[in-house]
């Protein structure tokens, strides 16, 4: 079992839907980041979180530390959004991240 | 935050030849990771580069194959050495601003060996 989960694999919407992109991880994190890949291949960071929740703009992000999981909402999606969507933890005291495999995103208009 | 930019963006070899990736960060960071992502794949490290000491592979990376230079806190160098077609992927520099823990990402360089 990895130790970074992501589901769905891919996702296909239609524009305007609410998007929900969730991540389970199996070690205690000092972080979990959100990341967008687009596919030229650059890669942005999306979030950086350690607890509780975060928004910027359409993007919402959210984490249960005691479930050991991670939400990524998409609200009234749009092509534009057409991404992979990584997850990646930092385990405590480690320095390096571990990736999920990612989530390939469509948003069809 | 951080920019960073890699040379070249994507290129073409022949296998056995060695390709050299620059990786240039508009400010001072500690900390530099080489990931690799083959096709259809997530990321994965290749190693941590840290100015001034030796680069810290992760298992599965050597440094006969994949030697890193680091000689100053803006600028680190990852060489593919030997290709063969398994090494066809993107390669992505990253650096870490420790304030608010953000990773930042290269655009990648996207090699395909032939």
């Amino acid at each position: 079992k990895n130790e970074v989960e992501q589901s769905p694999q891919n996702l296909t919407a239609q524009e305007g839907e609410f998007i929900t992109i969730n991540c389970s991880y199996s070690v205690g994190i000092s972080a979990l980041h959100w990341l967008q890949q687009h596919p030229g291949g650059g890669i942005v960071s999306l979030f950086m979180l350690s607890s509780g929740k975060k928004k910027h703009g359409r993007l919402i992000a959210t984490i249960n530390i005691q479930e050991k999981h991670s939400s990524l909402h998409i609200t009234a999606s749009h092509p534009r959004d057409s991404a992979v969507y990584i997850c990646a933890v930092r385990s405590r005291g480690a320095q390096k991240l571990v990736f999920g495999q990612g989530t390939r995103l469509t948003i069809n208009p | 935050s951080a920019v960073i930019s890699q040379k070249p963006s994507r290129d073409i070899c022949q296998r056995g030849t060695s390709l050299t990736i620059q990786c240039q960060v508009d400010s001072q960071v500690t900390m530099m990771f080489w990931y690799r992502q083959q096709p259809g794949q997530s990321l994965t490290l290749i190693a941590t580069a840290n100015q001034g000491s030796e680069a810290t592979y992760e298992s599965g990376f050597v440094i006969d194959k994949f030697p890193i230079s680091r000689p100053n806190l803006t600028f680190s160098t990852l060489t593919v050495s030997n290709m063969s077609p398994e090494d066809s992927s993107i390669y992505l520099c990253s650096v870490e601003d420790p304030g608010p823990e953000t990773q930042y990402f290269g655009p990648g360089t996207r090699l395909l060996v032939l």
